[in-house]
């Protein structure tokens, strides 16, 4: 079975600028997760969705961050404009169902400069 | 508000070691705890955990729930330096469907 398909696995932009992460799940994986894993801490969920639509989005700062799962599978995580403190891990996630473990990937790691 | 406390924060062995960590929770209605495996990269499942007292094993790692006391433990027996990881745990609840992580315990094992 293949895992969880993350790309970039590393970027480095300035503060200000916008970047954009890709993620494709287990195939046939309903449920994906986006977290944000910064330096020393757990992951923090940022965004769940059940097929294409969201679950909970309550940690997503919204004002600069974005997310979206056409069609159910891959989706994207938009970060515009980046800060400093946006430094970290992203992980993806996919699950086949609300009530089980979450498969990750490899995760982007993002620099802020 | 809920919260995961995994103890200790990190832990430094040698090999052939016996290792116990620790993870406590307050969440209400309580799902489901899990364990997991982070080297450099994507944290990798081990258990998954919903009943109390009842052992999961895989080889050398163990687990067992304590839902009466709120805690969990995850015992390395004959410890390898391949052991050498952070160690996650999250907690699921049935109110928000989302894990709630706790920091880890960065374990490292040396010859």
């Amino acid at each position: 079975e293949a895992g969880v398909a993350q790309s970039p696995r590393y970027k480095i932009i300035e503060k200000r600028q916008s970047v954009a992460f890709w993620c494709n799940p287990i195939s046939g994986h309903a449920t994906l997760y986006w977290y944000q894993q910064i330096l020393g801490q757990g992951p923090k969920l940022l965004i769940q969705f059940q097929n294409n639509g969201v679950v909970d989005d309550s940690q997503l700062p919204k004002d600069r961050f974005s997310a979206e799962r056409l069609k159910g599978v891959d989706s994207t995580l938009k970060i515009q404009p980046a800060k400093l403190e946006d430094s970290a891990v992203y992980l993806c996630a996919s699950s086949p169902g609300q009530n089980l473990g979450p498969h990750f990937g490899n995760g982007t790691r993002l620099t802020v400069t | 508000e809920d919260k995961v406390v995994q103890s200790p924060l990190s832990l430094v062995v040698h090999e052939g070691d016996t290792v116990t960590l620790n993870c406590s929770y307050e969440v209400t209605n309580f799902r489901s705890l899990l364990w997991y495996k982070q080297e450099k990269k994507a944290p990798t499942f081990l258990f998954m955990l919903t009943s109390s007292g009842i052992e999961k094993k895989s080889g050398r790692l163990s687990s067992i729930l304590d839902k009466k006391e709120l805690f969990s433990i995850l015992n390395i027996t004959a410890t390898q330096t391949g052991d050498s990881a952070v160690y996650l745990c999250a907690v699921g609840s049935y109110n928000t469907d989302k894990l709630i992580f706790g920091t880890g315990t960065r374990l490292q094992v040396f010859p």
